[in-house]
């Protein structure tokens, strides 16, 4: 099936530090999404990128619409303890005549103080 | 402004019970999506409503699983007969069609409905 590789499955990070994390696929996108999620809470949407090569920004979290329109990664300056979650990519496929997204694995983030 | 609603947010019952749970989306959506996540399987698309008329149910796992949409502001899945292996969080997201294209994939997510069946 179609599936989105989310990469890494976790990390461990100071206080203060950058993340970045990136989801790939085997097909074109016309949607990137990314997600954030809290323990006991559903997804919490981030950023939405349309277009390839669109850098968006929200906070200091910035996501990026790759060019070949099979990637898309998420960048998090500075982090904070409150930053810690699984942050969830998801895609919709170009050739998709459906309003299916698929939701790559999540990458668990914990930060230390 | 109302986020999407679930009820309930916790559910254990026994093997062989009916389930029903039960979502109001986000006023003016016209969008409606049931997710179940898993540990070992992730976040899953079970079935998605436009204009309160299922378009994709292929994601339902089996006849037990049933969903409707009697208005634009409720929908219930309902499993009869339940299984253990239901267990999971079921999520119901909703989105709307604007003026920018592509915008229906914004999708906003409730609290989901924690379903333990013993």
């Amino acid at each position: 099936g179609q599936q989105l590789n989310q990469s890494p499955q976790s990390m461990f990070i100071q206080e203060g530090e950058d993340v970045s994390m990136n989801c790939t696929s085997s097909s074109i996108f016309n949607t990137w999404l990314w997600y954030k999620q809290d323990p006991g809470e559903g997804p919490v949407l981030l950023i939405a990128l349309y277009k390839a090569g669109e850098l968006t920004s929200n906070g200091r979290l910035t996501a990026q619409f790759g060019i070949t329109r099979k990637d898309s990664f998420l960048n998090i300056s500075a982090s904070i303890p409150s930053d810690v979650g699984i942050y969830f990519c998801a895609g919709r496929f170009r050739a998709s005549n459906t309003g299916k997204l698929i939701f790559g694995q999540g990458t668990t983030l914990q930060v230390k103080p | 402004d109302a986020g999407v609603i679930q009820s309930p947010r916790h559910e254990v019952t026994e093997m062989g019970q009916e389930v029903t749970l039960r979502c109001k989306p986000i006023s003016g959506h016209d969008y409606l999506f049931w997710y179940r996540q898993t540990m070992m399987r992730g976040l899953e698309l079970l079935i998605y409503f436009n204009n309160n008329v299922p378009i994709d149910d292929s994601g339902m796992p089996e006849d037990r699983f049933s969903a409707k949409m009697p208005n634009a502001s409720f929908s219930t899945l309902k499993i009869q007969p339940s299984e253990p292996r239901d267990s999971a969080v079921y999520f119901c997201a909703s989105s709307i069609m604007t003026g920018r294209p592509l915008t229906y994939n914004e999708q906003f997510f409730g609290p989901g409905t924690r379903l333990t069946v013993l």
